[in-house]
Parts: structure tokens; sequence; C-alpha cells
């Protein structure tokens, strides 16, 4: 039972545009989301999350949005450069306050071309 | 400053060998979590330690899993009798009590032969 999915495992995009990911969740106890981003032989790193009160948030380059009544979030990536090339996880937690166990998603490998 | 250290980086064990992976979490972090990646597959959640005490050990695949945390500090993940199923990339994580960010370390890839 997969309750957060990553239905795109790949993704291509020229260096400059935007980049699009995107994840979709099950369970509407989820109020917490979260991306990761991961390059070989290394764990992942924490990108940029948002609670479930929110619906947008901006850190540089990098926005989530969250639209929770269709269970769905996005990563934007814009400019995207060669140095985001990766794989991205989105993950999601439930339980606000306290540190608790994320599911994630299977993953998409994002390409940036030149 | 240091981030999470885990050890060893790559294992190679024979089917029904015990294993034991090692985590070394940032100083200071009172929570742990370990999960696994297995070939083409998301991480998936093992167990989580609040200081040594671990209120969630839902998805220890089997009893062959155990894992255990001492002094807030280090913890050892261990699999009894491996099998090839356990061939995975064993990843730890920490975080502070109140936070949802957790820091990776660079994991332990187990290859059950």
């Amino acid at each position: 039972d997969q309750q957060v999915k990553q239905n795109s495992p790949s993704l291509s995009v020229q260096e400059g545009r935007i980049s699009i990911l995107n994840c979709d969740y099950t369970n509407s106890m989820f109020d917490y989301f979260l991306w990761y981003k991961k390059y070989p032989a290394e764990g992942p790193t924490f990108l940029i999350s948002i609670s479930s009160i929110k619906d947008k948030n901006e850190d540089g380059r990098f926005t989530v949005f969250l639209n929770k009544s269709a269970k769905h979030l996005s990563l934007h990536i814009v400019p995207s450069q060669p140095g985001d090339s990766a794989v991205y996880f989105c993950a999601a937690s439930k339980g606000t306050g306290t540190a608790s166990k994320l599911t994630f998603g299977t993953g998409t490998r994002l390409q940036v071309t030149l | 400053g240091a981030g999470v250290s885990q050890s060893p980086s790559n294992k190679v064990t024979e089917k029904g060998k015990d294993v034991e992976l090692r985590c070394d979490p940032i100083s200071g972090h009172t929570a742990l979590y370990w999960y696994r990646q297995r070939l083409g597959q998301g991480l998936e959640f093992l167990i989580y330690f609040q200081g040594n005490s671990a209120p969630d050990k839902s998805g220890l695949p089997s009893d062959r899993f155990s894992a255990e945390r001492t002094g807030e500090s280090v913890s050892t993940l261990t699999i009894q009798r491996t099998q090839q199923e356990d061939s995975a990339v064993y990843l730890c994580a920490s975080s502070f009590r109140q936070g949802y960010e957790q820091y990776f370390g660079p994991g332990t890839r187990l290859t059950v032969t």
C-alpha cells in the first residue's frame, strides 16, 4: 500500500527552465510534507518542507505547493541548474509537533541538461 | 559540524549470517530513525528511537531484525540469519526532538549472497 506516490520515475529539463516534480498521497492524516534530494552513494538531504496549514512555501529557487483537497504536492525548481540533477523524494508525516516517521515516495530522477 | 555517520559503508555477507550496522547521529539529536531502500524502491521506515526508547518498531520486517540505542547516541541495527531479500541500503537519520527535518547518513549497502 503505497501511501505516497511519485508517478514519474524520471524527468529531464533544460538548464534555466523550470522543473516540476509531483507527488500524490492517499492518507488524509498526513500533515507535514518534505522534499529530499539524493545524490548517488549519499544519504538524502533535506530540501524544503510544508505544513498542511499552508499551501505554499518558498526557499530561494525551490517552492513547494500543497493542494490538500487533491492530496497533491509539487516541487518547483526555477531556474534549474545542472547541480540539481539528483533523485528527489517526497515524504510525509503525521503528528504535528513530534518527530515522527516519514513515509517516502519512490523518487523521481531529475536530469538537468545543458 | 559532524553529520550522521554510518559504518560499515559496505557489507557483503553470506546468507544465514548475522550482521550489525552502526549509526552515529548528530550530537544532541534525541530522535534517531532507521530506514532501508531496496533496489528500485523508496525509503522504507524500520524503527524510530526517542532517546534510548523505541516507541515505534512497526516497520521492522521480521523478528530477525532488532535495534538498540545507548546513551542517547549510537544505535545498532542487527539482522540475524540474513536472507537475500535483506539486501538493501540501510539509512540512519537523526533529528531534534521537536523537529521534522531528519538528517541522513550516507547509508550502509548490505549485500547478502
